[in-house]
């Protein structure tokens, strides 16, 4: 079981918007440590999206956005593409484990 | 150009010592704002971070507390590269292993991965 905690699975048609929670508790996210997303197509490494809550490293759409509140966070994916289909991970870190932590993924379907 | 290169056996037998190395290109191991380190992925486990190493002033390597006991991690400045060892694998450590570079807390640099499964 993961430290962070997103849903198993999100969808959305093309052009739609979804977003993807990272809910996480007063040692990680509500901490104030940084929650990073992290995108994983298919036999790659994960690539990372998103920085420091809401930055986009150069070359990342403007379509991804992210965003934090108290012990979550979320990450938006506006006009959505076939080639956003992918896994999707949160990562934080943890106080109380003195550790980087995890969130266990979502796996965007485009329908 | 700046990039991780993994390399090690894909197959390892149960309780004997999983290693690895990660080259570094592009970048020095001994920079005083990266940290380098080992994060593995499993259908049963999802992402975990494994361990680092990093250099200020001195070398300095943290673990994570479910592979504490097995786990070295070792910077090689010769080389610019660093590796794992993972000792006493059963089944459980099946997994993709990546090396990855970490500034600011989030890694931003990854090696391909490779997948190392324990099996007699």
């Amino acid at each position: 079981q993961s430290v962070l905690t997103q849903p198993p699975s999100v969808s959305g048609a093309p052009g739609q918007r979804v977003t993807i929670s990272c809910t996480g508790s007063s040692s990680n996210i509500g901490a104030n440590y940084g929650v990073h997303w992290y995108q994983q197509l298919p036999g790659t490494a994960p690539k990372l999206l998103i920085y420091g809550n809401s930055n986009r490293p150069s070359g990342v759409p403007d379509r991804f956005s992210g965003s934090k509140s108290g012990t979550s966070a979320s990450l938006a994916i506006s006009g959505l593409q076939a080639e956003d289909e992918a896994d999707y991970y949160c990562q934080s870190y943890d106080s109380s484990l003195s550790s980087v932590v995890f969130g266990g993924g979502t796996k965007l379907t485009v329908l | 150009q700046l990039q991780l290169q993994q390399s090690g056996p894909g197959l390892v037998k149960p309780s004997q010592t999983l290693s690895l190395t990660c080259a570094i290109s592009g970048d020095s191991i001994s920079s005083n704002s990266a940290a380098w380190n080992w994060i593995r992925h499993s259908p049963s486990r999802g992402l975990e971070w494994l361990g680092r190493t990093y250099y200020r002033s001195k070398w300095y390597n943290d673990y994570a507390v479910s592979v504490k006991s097995r786990i070295i991690i070792n910077p090689d400045t010769s080389k610019n590269q660093f590796s794992l060892q993972l000792n006493s694998v059963t089944p459980e450590d099946t997994a993709v292993y990546y090396c990855a570079r970490r500034e600011g807390g989030y890694f931003d640099l990854w090696g391909r991965g490779t997948l190392v499964t324990v099996s007699s």
